[in-house]
């Protein structure tokens, strides 16, 4: 199976600082990359579906200028939370699908703490 | 507004025995639903998935099952072994695997020794 990858893995920040993550598909291209949200004990929610070469589309109720998405090559998205506050502490998770597979490969997942 | 739920937020079984997950959606547009494995800080693994022209889908010890008039499926692990102790979710899609998936609110199996 594909391999999809995220950097940082855990991060704290002051609140009102900007936080970026990527999200790499390492074996594949991905002109297409989903960013999920996951707080604790509950489901992951689909934030924004990440296209290389166009604008992001946000899911309702996602705030598209707080979380400003870039998808500027085949294999990298990245996710910027904007002015973080303590109430966008959360585990982000990427995807990615492949051609030829009919499902998509997750990435580990970045833990943001906003202080 | 939950278009993918489990109802049961966790499941407790015995080494060896059945584990039974279930899943209901609304959506009557979803047409391929998966299921993946999580474990804490980390990301969704797949499991196996199904689409609804099948009502059902075997890989070794996982099935499973799909009532698409019931809008209900479910996955069964057999025999169950303790590393099979994790959260499950039930996904489903519109179009297929690769487009986006909306997940259930996920079931956390222990099988116990």
């Amino acid at each position: 199976g594909a391999v999809v990858s995220q950097h940082p893995s855990w991060v704290i920040c002051k609140s009102g600082t900007s936080v970026k993550i990527e999200c790499r598909s390492l074996d594949f291209q991905a002109t297409t990359m989903f960013w999920y949200r996951q707080f604790p004990k509950q489901s992951l929610m689909l934030m924004a579906t990440s296209n290389e070469g166009s604008k992001a589309t946000y899911e309702q109720g996602v705030e598209k200028d707080k979380f400003l998405i870039n998808h500027a090559s085949l294999t990298l998205s990245t996710l910027t939370v904007t002015s973080a506050h303590p109430e966008d502490s959360s585990f982000y998770i990427c995807s990615a699908p492949q051609q030829g597979y009919n499902e998509q490969f997750f990435g580990p997942g970045t833990r943001l703490t906003v202080l | 507004d939950q278009q993918v739920k489990q109802n049961s937020p966790s499941l407790s079984v015995q080494e060896g025995r059945i584990s039974i997950l279930n899943c209901d959606y609304t959506n009557s547009m979803f047409d391929y639903f998966l299921w993946y494995k999580k474990y804490p800080a980390e990301g969704p693994t797949f499991l196996i998935s199904i689409s609804s022209i099948k009502d059902k889908n075997e890989d070794g010890r996982f099935t499973v099952f799909l009532n698409k008039s019931a809008k209900h499926l479910s996955l069964h692990i057999v025999p169950s072994q303790p590393g099979d102790s994790a959260v499950y979710f039930c996904a489903a899609s519109a179009g297929g695997g690769y487009q986006k998936v909306t997940f259930g609110t996920g079931t956390k199996l222990q099988v116990i020794p």
